[in-house]
């Protein structure tokens, strides 16, 4: 019954690795996102997906690339990991037209060592 | 470019007396404008949100107000609990899909 989820929660790996998190929305919403926050707690948009299409794209390093299959689905791929990736990244949805809300996911801690 | 500045950055209060968030935003196209709640390890969840056509509205114990000349924007909350607890986001939107996020509040209600 989770609107929006995330695999996984969290996430330990090494400098240097490459990983993905992936995030699943059954609300029927038609754009989502990727939040990175750090661990002052400062909420970040990184980018947003309406339709599949891509639509917002912040200063993000090229290191991280979003990837969308549907409208349910955004997927964030991370390369060559850096200690200063290590947040919590949250993925959201919203409805467009009828919506400003955003409903986030539960988060995925990654902690790069 | 586009700011929100929040204050305080932490706030204590004593059980059952009120807590004032205000946020100042910098878009002066922003017409929305939404506070999220964050508890410990939690998801942020939206608590209330005001569009640019209404200057207050009011939930229950949570109300927020809006002033569009001064380009600031309130969270009140009365009769405070230790759920109360969190750490309470602003936001402003110019109802696009990007949301401008403040630096957040951690409000503690003291039992």
């Amino acid at each position: 019954d989770t609107a929006v989820s995330q695999t996984p929660k969290y996430l330990v790996t090494q400098m240097g690795n490459d990983k993905s998190i992936k995030c699943e929305q059954n609300l029927g919403h038609d754009t989502m996102y990727w939040y990175k926050q750090d661990s002052k707690k400062f909420l970040k948009i990184m980018f947003s997906y309406n339709n599949k299409e891509l639509i917002i794209n912040e200063t993000v390093p090229n290191r991280f690339s979003p990837k969308s299959p549907d409208k349910a689905h955004l997927n964030l791929h991370i390369n060559s990991l850096e200690l200063g990736d290590s947040a919590v990244y949250f993925c959201a949805s919203s409805q467009s037209r009828e919506s400003y809300e955003q409903y986030f996911g539960p988060g995925t801690r990654l902690t790069v060592t | 470019g586009e700011n929100v500045e929040q204050h305080p950055s932490t706030l204590s209060v004593q059980e059952g007396d009120s807590a004032v968030i205000k946020c100042t935003y910098s878009d002066s196209a922003s017409n929305y404008f939404p506070w999220y709640k964050q508890e410990l390890g939690k998801r942020p969840q939206l608590i209330i949100d005001i569009r640019s056509n209404v200057g207050e509205k009011k939930d229950q114990r949570i109300a927020v107000t809006l002033n569009k000349t001064a380009k600031h924007f309130s969270l009140h909350i009365t009769e405070t609990q230790p759920e109360d607890s969190a750490v309470y986001f602003c936001a402003a939107s110019r109802g696009t899909y990007k949301y401008i996020f403040g630096t957040g509040t951690r409000l503690k209600v003291l039992a």
